[in-house]
């Protein structure tokens, strides 16, 4: 069974640039999640899609926005790359609508430099 | 709002000593708690969850609500145990998302 595949594996960017990084989820899950990974900071939620909508948002501003295709696949843009959006950007999936107590399968990450 | 602790960034043990990775949570509620592993060049990935009172690859943790804890313990570390440990909070209310510690990184020498 393919795990949750994230693209690109490396972004690099400059100030002021716009990023878009994408993710598939594994077969028959439907809730995509995005976390950030700075250094030093651990992971931090920013984002959450089932079924098409956002059920829950992070402590991020709305430069950071995403959505869900009808095949669950997800992307992340960043608007307005600041040099502190440089981090791992995480994306977990699961099978079912957060109810409580289901795991996330995890994506490799996509390294996002800005210069 | 809901926030996990862990106070240690690093913790080394000898190969064979007792592991305990400490996990301190905040949360109104009854959590739903996790603790994930990240071994070298792998993806993050549940290593186990209270709810299932399981316990794998030796390792274990209790719920203590009066404490609002949820260590991680194995009696016997092995070197292949060396890895990222992040311990993880869920709540019950609505559409609640998963929220992470910062991480505590086990280092097991020979």
């Amino acid at each position: 069974e393919a795990g949750v595949t994230q693209s690109p594996t490396h972004l690099i960017k400059t100030r002021g640039q716009q990023a878009t990084l994408r993710c598939s989820p594994i077969s028959g899950h439907t809730s995509v999640y995005w976390y950030q990974q700075a250094l030093g900071l651990g992971l931090q939620f920013l984002l959450w899609y089932d079924e098409g909508e956002e059920r829950n948002r992070g402590n991020f501003p709305p430069r950071f926005s995403g959505r869900q295709f009808p095949n669950y696949s997800s992307e992340l843009n960043v608007n307005a790359l600041e040099l502190e959006d440089s981090a791992l950007y995480l994306c977990a999936s699961s099978p079912n609508q957060g109810q409580g107590n289901e795991k996330l399968f995890f994506g490799s990450g996509t390294q996002l430099s800005v210069l | 709002a809901q926030r996990v602790t862990q106070p240690e960034k690093l913790l080394s043990v000898f190969k064979g000593a007792p592991v305990e990775l400490k996990c301190n949570y905040s949360y109104s509620g009854s959590p739903e708690l996790f603790w994930y592993v990240q071994y070298s060049r792998q993806r993050l990935q549940l290593l186990l969850r209270h709810i299932s009172r399981e316990s794998i690859k030796g390792f274990t943790a209790d719920l203590n609500k009066g404490e609002t804890s949820f260590h991680l313990k194995k009696p016997f570390a092995q070197e292949e145990d060396s890895a990222m440990y992040y311990c993880a909070l869920r709540g019950y209310s609505g559409y609640s998302t998963l929220t992470f510690g910062k991480g505590t990184m086990l280092l097991v020498s020979p």
